[in-house]
């Protein structure tokens, strides 16, 4: 059964420092998904990866796939703090379309 | 409409009741997906349908849980007997198929008293 971990499950950064949130999958997958999550609200698609070696960049954030080592990292550059929010990945099950999420990490950015 | 629905997006209930959930997703979108979320955890899968069929209902807990979704667009999640454990947000999204991006609705925020 597939297993999706996040690491850490809390960051708490300073405006304007760089950070990397790993994500590991336990079976093989062609599909990895970032998603974000302000407090109380639903979920926001942030990248989507399909291939390995896969990098995708949006303003401060830059999503990577390495499905032969089945790791995802999501790196914050220069963060701010609208970036604070629980980021997920989330892994499909090869050969299925069953989206598995991972614990989450919570973001905290302060000045 | 413009996102995923779902309504309502509070209710709560009584242990022993049966309550339904319902997910209106983004037109012409054929894969939609329920999902359901404790406080401070990720999103645990419960159910896909491709269409009007169900892909894969591994993640329903028990037989409590059933979702439909007839005509292939609005989908209901039932769940029978409710239980004190069931308190969660429940969360619908939908794509345009495989490996397209899902997008969530706003969930339904489920107390059991």
């Amino acid at each position: 059964e597939l297993k999706v971990e996040q690491n850490p499950l809390f960051l708490s950064m300073q405006e304007g420092k760089n950070y990397t949130i790993y994500c590991n999958y336990s079976t093989t997958s062609d599909r990895l998904y970032w998603y974000r999550q302000d407090p109380g609200k639903s979920l926001e698609s942030l990248f989507v990866l399909l291939s390995n070696g896969a990098v995708k960049q949006e303003g401060r954030l830059m999503a990577s796939l390495d499905t032969k080592a089945r790791l995802s990292t999501l790196h914050i550059t220069a963060a701010v703090h609208d970036l604070s929010a629980t980021y997920f990945c989330a892994v499909v099950t090869y050969n299925t379309d069953k989206l598995i999420f991972g614990t989450g990490t919570r973001l905290q950015v302060f000045p | 409409g413009a996102g995923v629905s779902q309504t309502p997006s509070n209710k709560v209930t009584e242990k022993g009741k049966y309550v339904e959930l319902r997910c209106d997703p983004i037109s012409g979108h054929t894969a939609l997906y329920w999902y359901r979320q404790s406080l401070g955890q990720g999103p645990e899968f419960l159910i896909y349908f491709q269409g009007t069929g169900a892909a894969d209902d591994s993640g329903l807990p028990n037989d409590r849980f059933f979702a439909v979704r007839p005509e292939g667009s609005v989908s209901t999640l039932k769940i029978q007997r409710t239980e004190r454990g069931d308190s969660a947000v429940y969360l619908c999204a939908s794509s345009f198929g495989v490996g397209e991006k899902l997008f969530f609705g706003s969930g339904t925020q489920l107390s059991v008293l």
